[in-house]
């Protein structure tokens, strides 16, 4: 089983900056996905993203997939205080599914 | 929908005592998956379900660990008896489908439970 890298493991931004965290995988994949979890709280799925897909977007969020470097990107625009938390992505292939061990993500206002 | 539903949140018991964690998944939802969360070893799949019945419970670090579900709305993780290295956060989550999310359907989670052994 494979498990992603995120990268940085930690990010500290200031407010209406952008925020962009990256993931690493190994092997190839089915698709991705990225949650995100709030301290103290479960996790919350912001998006997938297939492996024929290269890039999608939901709102403020922009995700990209780069399958022959075997990595993934997830920008958040115009950060908000709101947005502090830690980011996750969610490797999927045909045996199995693993967790990252995230990034995590502080705004100030 | 209330969403996927974990109880207790909070469980603070002594080295040796039986825990019980217990979740209600969405309804409709086919698979339910049990997670456990630490700043170490981050979030490990322990064990899911399709329609009930066990699939993949390759993650449950040991004889210690049980999980059952003997209804669609209903799935027990316990750990008997527990040691203080358990101390974790421990989620559930449901999703629609059979594949065990292999097909990457959406996860959704509980609120988890915060376990801390003495």
């Amino acid at each position: 089983s494979q498990q992603g890298e995120e990268d940085p493991q930690a990010l500290s931004i200031q407010e209406g900056e952008n925020a962009t965290m990256n993931c690493s995988y190994k092997t190839s994949i089915n698709n991705l996905q990225w949650y995100r979890q709030n301290s103290g709280r479960g996790l919350v799925h912001l998006i997938l993203i297939r492996s024929n897909e290269r890039e999608k977007h939901s709102g403020r969020l922009r995700v990209t997939l780069d399958t022959s470097k075997k990595s993934s990107s997830l920008l958040i625009t115009a950060s908000r205080a709101a947005d502090t938390a830690s980011y996750f992505c969610a490797l999927y292939n045909n045996n199995d599914m693993r967790f990252g061990a995230g990034t995590r993500l502080t705004v100030k206002p | 929908d209330a969403g996927v539903i974990q109880s207790p949140r909070h469980e603070v018991t002594e080295m040796g005592q039986e825990v019980t964690l217990r979740c209600k998944p969405i309804s409709g939802h086919n698979s339910l998956f049990w997670y456990r969360q630490t700043m170490m070893r981050g979030l490990e799949l322990l064990i899911y379900f399709n329609n009930n019945v066990p699939i993949d419970d390759s993650g449950m670090p040991e004889d210690r660990f049980s999980a059952k579900m003997p209804n669609a709305s209903f799935s027990t993780l316990k750990i008997q008896p527990s040691e203080p290295r358990d101390s974790a956060v421990y989620f559930c989550a449901s999703t629609e489908g059979t594949s065990g999310g292999r097909r990457g359907e959406t996860q959704y989670f509980g609120p988890g439970t915060r376990l801390l052994v003495l």
